[in-house]
């Protein structure tokens, strides 16, 4: 149950794209379709904005999408807004356990 | 729907606490919840997880025989309780519910978080 692998930073000018990876292993990433991610601000608690690779819940601007290939997840984020600078974080699921990237800190300049 | 933790504190290293968290808003037998945590400063750590009828229950490694998670769907209360605390086990506890009634682990609420600090 090792971390996922992600950049610690990241960083756009507003209306640009970005793009995080999430590295794992053919045990967990690359062997279940059970992908997410989430978006936290500071002294917040995270926000669920994908689920199953590539879902978005119900409110997330559809700026954000994500895709999986092998062993690595992509968050990518179209359009960058002020508001998207926080932390964010890939889950990778099994079904028994779950393991977290170590969370990506975008910035927008 | 609303998630809201208690139980927190400050514990001295191999003591043990008990993490409630009370749940309103949703059928709460029908969903699975976890326990996440957050070390200052650091990145989610996911901690154990349960079923919505509650008989099937997994542990992070890292916790494994000192933690329990269980849960009282009369009461909608999902329960942590954490024996032989380490100075590791410091973090933020957060509670979340998923999206299924099983353990797919897409936690679409979670409560505000309860400190525990393990120190002498």
């Amino acid at each position: 149950q090792s971390a996922l692998t992600q950049p610690r930073s990241v960083s756009g000018s507003p209306g640009q794209s970005v793009t995080i990876s999430c590295t794992g292993t053919s045990s967990d990433v690359g062997d279940y379709n059970y992908v997410s991610w989430y978006q936290q601000h500071p002294g917040k608690a995270p926000k669920l904005m994908i689920y199953d690779v590539t879902k978005r819940p119900s409110g997330v601007p559809d700026r954000f999408s994500a895709s999986k290939s092998g062993n690595t997840a992509s968050l990518t984020i179209s359009g960058l807004q002020a508001e998207d600078e926080a932390d964010y974080y890939c889950c990778s699921s099994t079904g028994t356990y779950t393991i977290f990237g170590g969370g990506t800190k975008l910035t927008v300049l | 729907v609303q998630l809201l933790e208690s139980g927190g504190g400050l514990v001295q290293p191999g003591g043990s606490l008990r993490l409630s968290c009370a749940a309103s808003g949703f059928t709460f037998s029908s969903f699975a919840m976890s326990w996440v945590r957050q070390a200052p400063g650091k990145g989610l750590e996911w901690v154990s997880g349960i079923s919505g009828g509650g008989g099937t229950t997994y542990h992070a490694d890292s916790v494994k025989g000192r933690f329990t998670i269980s849960r009282d769907n009369s009461k909608n209360t999902l329960y942590l309780q954490m024996n032989s605390l380490r100075a590791e086990d410091t973090a933020v506890y957060y509670c979340a519910k998923d999206l299924s009634g099983v353990t797919k682990y897409y936690f679409d609420y979670w409560g505000q978080g309860t400190l525990v600090t393990v120190s002498s």
